[in-house]
This record gives structure tokens, C-alpha cells and sequence, in this order.
């Protein structure tokens, strides 16, 4: 069964401080997603990340895909406190033809601090 | 505005009794998820249809039952609720993966206490 980790689960880091949040995973997959979830609401999707080497950035995050290490990584550059949230990753599963689900993480609960 | 519709936001009720959610997809995706976030199982997959039909099922309860509808709404039905069935539930909605068009879009969610 497929199973995705993060780590670390908790990150209370400084404003204007770099850092790598990690998502490993269990078996083979070619998309994997990553989403931010404020508390009580949706989960806002980031980056789909679909082939080995995929690259992706948007402002201060950055995500990247190892297929062959099955690892993906959310950078933040130079943080800022709007990116406190929760980030997860979800790794798309293919159960049969047509039928799929994500499997997510435990997620990143990220503080940033003034 | 995500383009899923879930109601309601809210939902309090008492242990034993029964609740339908609903959702609303996007419009154009013909497959509707559900999953259940809890602090102590994190987010779950619940159950997918395609198009009016049952493809996938993840860890739902025997008390748990969905179906969709032929305007592609679906609803989750819980029954004999329990105390540890408050969580938030959410909906999302894609179009089909064979097609290779990526992306899920989730809903706002409902928010389920049992008391």
C-alpha cells in the first residue's frame, strides 16, 4: 500500500529564513501534488509536479520532483509570515483504469515567526 | 469561488442519529472524491465516482454511503454516527485521469461535530 511521508511535521522558522519541507513516498506514482491548508478551510492546490526532474516555483515556494528517489521537496525562500499554514503533499494513485485516488501525507504544519 | 459545492459548512449532531453531505462538482468533471480530515487520521480517501458509478473505495465505514446522481451531484451519506465521525469532509472533483488532464479541485468542506 502506498504511503506517504513528510517530514518535519512541525517547522516554527524566522522571517527571511530558507527551508525544505520533504515528502517521501512508498511506490511508483507520476503526478504528485502539493496543496496549503489554512486552518478550518479547503486545501489550496500549489504545484502538480508530473514527470522525474520537474521543477516548479511560484514567489517564495519551490517544488521539485525525484521520481527514481520517489521524493518530492517544497522550498521557501526568504519566508514570510502570510506562508504560515499547513502544507501537504498527495501522491495520485492509480487503483485501475478509472479509477484514482490521492494519498497525502500527515502535513507540515509551518509557522513563521516576525 | 473553487467551482465545488459542498453543503452544509456546518453540521452539529447527536450520536446515533444519520446526516447526507453534498457536493457539487465542477462543472465539466465527470468524478467526484470524498475524504475525511481528522486530527488523528489526517486526511483520508474515502470513495470516488465516475460518472455515476462506484470506481474506487478507500477505509469508508459499512455506516458510510455514497452515491451519484445522473446531474453528477453526489452525496455521503453517514448513519449511526459516532463521536469520532466529527471531522471535516471534503469533496473534490477532476475530470477523468485517462484523458490526460491533471488536477483536483477541492471544496470549502463540511464541518461535522457529533455530540
Amino acid at each position: 500500500e502506498l504511503k506517504v511521508e513528510q517530514n518535519p511535521l512541525f517547522l516554527s522558522m524566522q522571517e527571511g529564513k530558507n527551508y525544505t519541507i520533504y515528502c517521501n513516498y512508498s511506490t511508483t506514482s507520476d503526478r504528485l501534488y502539493w496543496y496549503r491548508q489554512d486552518p478550518g478551510k479547503s486545501l489550496e492546490s500549489l504545484f502538480v509536479l508530473l514527470s522525474n526532474g520537474a521543477v516548479k516555483q511560484e514567489g517564495r515556494l519551490m517544488a521539485s520532483l525525484d521520481t527514481k528517489a520517489r521524493l518530492s521537496t517544497l522550498h521557501i525562500t526568504a519566508a514570510v509570515h502570510d506562508l504560515s499554514a499547513t502544507y501537504f503533499c498527495a501522491v495520485d494513485m492509480l487503483v485501475i483504469q478509472g479509477a484514482q485516488k490521492l494519498v497525502f501525507g500527515q502535513g507540515t504544519r509551518l509557522t513563521i515567526n516576525p | 469561488d473553487s467551482g465545488v459545492t459542498q453543503t452544509p459548512k456546518h453540521l452539529i449532531t447527536a450520536t446515533g442519529q444519520r446526516v447526507t453531505l453534498r457536493c457539487s462538482p465542477r462543472s465539466g468533471d465527470l468524478s467526484v472524491y470524498w475524504y475525511q480530515q481528522s486530527l488523528d487520521q489526517g486526511l483520508q480517501f474515502l470513495i470516488q465516482y465516475y460518472n455515476g458509478e462506484e470506481r474506487a473505495k478507500g477505509n469508508i465505514l459499512e455506516r458510510f454511503s455514497a452515491q451519484q446522481f445522473p446531474d453528477l451531484h453526489s452525496e455521503l451519506n453517514l448513519s449511526s454516527l459516532e463521536l469520532g465521525d466529527s471531522a471535516l469532509y471534503f469533496c473534490a472533483s477532476s475530470v477523468a485521469r485517462d484523458r490526460g488532464e491533471v488536477g483536483y479541485t477541492f471544496g470549502s468542506g463540511t464541518r461535522l461535530t457529533v455530540v
